[in-house]
């Protein structure tokens, strides 16, 4: 199967740490990705993650565990800026020579004062 | 300028007629993607091509055909539209389709917001 779970929407307050979690059911894939997206606007990347561990990127910071079908993204430092759509999409191979990522709906962050 | 467009941004069109949406990207990226979105979806994949010439259908591909004679041009093409093509239409690029570190995160083009009336 290849179901992406994510939380609808959450909230948290400036300056907060707040962590967005992800869980799959998809198999064969090559790595994770996290983005952001606002409202009315394309997706952007944030991070990616190959390996098990934990990637950190400034304010932001991503963690996969492959054997247990599990990522986070963790953001610090909450910002008004930050409020925005958090896709998770695992990665997986067609074939040897094509490569797809497969797409949460996403979780909907919002940030208040 | 640099990067991945699309046009038109916004486009009303009526059931039955067909309406082609371009994407143009300036990279040189070997892998372009179309993608739908709509509320309570994950983005999903329509067509995606490899390279010039090689194209293959995604999750949700009745009712769109692609073409791709450019490695820079990838046209989406909505035969007859339906009502239930209403939709944010996203083109995206990738270096790579190997799932390569570094070198195949996609990069998306701003949209084309499509109403089928």
């Amino acid at each position: 199967g290849q179901n992406i779970d994510q939380p609808t929407e959450m909230t948290a307050t400036e300056g907060a740490i707040v962590q967005i979690n992800c869980t799959y059911q998809t198999s064969g894939f090559n790595g994770l990705f996290w983005y952001q997206q606002h409202a009315g606007e394309a997706p952007t990347f944030l991070s990616y993650n190959v390996l098990d561990g934990l990637e950190e990127k400034g304010r932001f910071s991503s963690f996969l565990s492959r054997s247990k079908g599990y990522s986070y993204l963790l953001l610090k430092e909450l910002q008004m800026k930050d409020s925005a759509s958090y896709l998770c999409a695992p990665g997986g191979s067609l074939s040897d020579s094509n490569y797809q990522l497969i797409w949460g709906a996403g979780t909907k962050l919002i940030i208040k004062p | 300028d640099a990067g991945i467009t699309q046009s038109p941004r916004y486009k009303i069109t009526e059931t039955g007629r067909q309406v082609t949406l371009m994407c143009h990207q300036t990279w040189s990226h070997s892998y372009m993607f179309w993608y739908r979105q709509d509320l309570g979806h994950g983005l999903r994949l329509i067509y995606y091509s490899a390279a010039a010439d090689i194209t293959d259908k995604g999750e949700v591909p009745d009712g769109y055909v692609v073409s791709r004679s450019k490695t820079e041009n990838f046209p989406l093409t909505l035969e007859s539209a339906t009502r239930s093509q209403t939709s944010v239409y996203f083109c995206a690029s990738s270096e790579s389709g190997r799932g390569q570190a570094g070198s195949y995160e996609q990069y998306f083009g701003p949209g084309t917001r499509l109403t089928v009336t």
